[in-house]
């Protein structure tokens, strides 16, 4: 799996947008994006997945740029129960591989 | 949609004694599935990758002897924690994959927090 690079902390205000960004420069063509969230004490939760087209659901958006080096995860009106670690995972969509986490985003939402 | 329920949410036990936690895919069968531990503000680690009906792959530095898998069902994986100790103390979490969800994404468990005193 390609790695991806993450800032360690963000913090977003109440009612705004998040827009947490995510590298990952050596994706290969059938990879796909994921996002979970880890909610302290919890299991992951998946998000989002994309392969190259924007994608959006009742719970983000995601915007891959057009090389496919990065992406974007967004939160479009962050509330306090948005709290949590995000991770950002590049994976071949039909795999039976392990998943490798690395250290995701620290997201705060602030009243 | 696809859950995954691992059981028990928290247990606390004295050191020496040994931990078992199930893993189990409620509405649909895992060929595989993976063990991942956290320790606080760390992120999750692979512990193993277990496939139903053969031993599990063990990631490099993890124990095999102390932390024993068992995949015996296609809705059934367990993880013993052996002889534990403090420094087992931790968040385990397991995740599921079948054939039915190969083009989904992984479903994670509600992690156990086990305490060893």
């Amino acid at each position: 799996d390609a790695k991806t690079t993450q800032p360690t902390s963000m913090d977003c205000a109440e009612g705004r947008a998040a827009n947490l960004p995510c590298n990952h420069s050596t994706i290969s063509g059938n990879e796909y994006v994921y996002w979970y969230r880890q909610i302290h004490s919890q299991g992951p939760q998946y998000i989002i997945h994309g392969l190259k087209n924007n994608e959006t659901n009742e719970m983000a958006s995601l915007i891959i740029t057009e090389d496919r080096k990065s992406s974007t995860l967004i939160l479009p009106h962050a509330t306090l129960r948005d709290t949590a670690v995000y991770y950002c995972i590049v994976r071949v969509r039909a795999s039976y591989d392990k998943v490798i986490f690395g250290p995701g985003t620290s997201l705060s939402v602030i009243p | 949609g696809a859950v995954v329920s691992q059981h028990p949410s928290w247990v606390i036990c004295k050191s020496g004694t040994s931990v078992k936690i199930e893993c189990r895919s409620l509405d649909f069968q895992a060929t595989t599935m993976f063990w991942y531990r956290q320790f606080p503000k760390q992120s999750l680690m692979l512990m193993a990758t277990s496939n139903e009906g053969s031993k599990a792959t063990y990631e490099q530095g993890v124990e095999k002897d102390k932390f024993l898998i068992n995949h015996a069902s296609l809705t059934l994986s367990t993880l013993t924690v052996t002889s534990a100790h403090p420094e087992d103390s931790s968040f385990y979490i397991c995740s599921a994959r079948g054939d039915s969800l190969v083009n989904s994404p992984l479903h994670f468990g509600n992690g156990t927090r086990l305490t060893v005193t």
